[in-house]
């Protein structure tokens, strides 16, 4: 497909399971984000890859959140023991460079 | 405080009529200022982008950036029903890629 892919687009998961969301950039895109949107909120910086290098981790919220980009292009984004708390929207999105951001439709995961 | 307040609304507007949305900011190093716009259940898609002050047309949207006051706008005229969406501001910050946003603004176009 010509825009940025993710899977799964829902995702429910019981308090404490471990989820993984998967992320597929435009081809050619060097640069990879991650976000969280919580409800009624904008987007908070996760994460950032360019090519397989995560430059800046800085807004991953705890050492459960652990993201990869080993051949960068796919990208997956896990999340251990699940809280409450991580209920929200994942959103990746890509770019060129540091040009325009193009995103997915999200990974809206619940966690119950 | 958050670095960009922006009201959530909801904002309701008449078919046609011309909306102005706003953001305002407190980090004056803020040089690049984005409006997205979300649908609801998918990603922001980039409408505007404008540097330092100043304003920028495109079709029916104009962003407008007043440094000064830190308060940037985006007006939209003859309001369409496909226009309902949430509006995003976002401004580049300290570094070249990570951008901060705002909470969104809900518009709604009653035909």
């Amino acid at each position: 497909g010509a825009g940025v892919s993710q899977s799964p687009r829902y995702k429910v998961a019981k308090r404490g399971q471990d989820v993984a969301l998967r992320c597929d950039p435009i081809s050619g895109h060097v640069s990879l984000f991650w976000y969280q949107q919580a409800l009624g909120q904008g987007p908070e910086f996760l994460t950032y890859f360019q090519n397989e290098a995560q430059l800046d981790k800085s807004g991953l919220p705890s050492d459960r959140f652990f993201a990869e980009r080993p051949e960068g292009s796919v990208s997956t984004l896990k999340i251990q023991r699940t809280q409450q708390e991580d209920s929200a929207v994942y959103l990746c999105a890509s770019s060129l460079n540091t040009g325009e951001l193009f995103f997915g439709e999200g990974s809206r995961l619940t966690v119950l | 405080q958050k670095e960009v307040e922006q009201d959530p609304g909801p904002l309701s507007v008449p078919e046609g009529a011309i909306v102005s949305l706003n953001c305002t900011y407190s980090n004056s190093a803020f040089q690049y200022f984005m409006w997205y716009r979300q649908y609801s259940r998918k990603g922001p898609e980039l409408l505007m982008y404008t540097y330092s002050s100043g304003n920028k047309e495109d079709g029916r949207f104009t962003a407008q950036v007043d440094k000064s006051s830190k308060y940037i706008s985006l007006f939209i005229r003859d309001s369409q029903p496909s226009d309902s969406a949430t509006y995003l501001c976002a401004m580049e910050g300290s570094s070249n890629y990570q951008l901060i946003w705002g909470a969104g603004t809900k518009l709604i176009i009653k035909p």
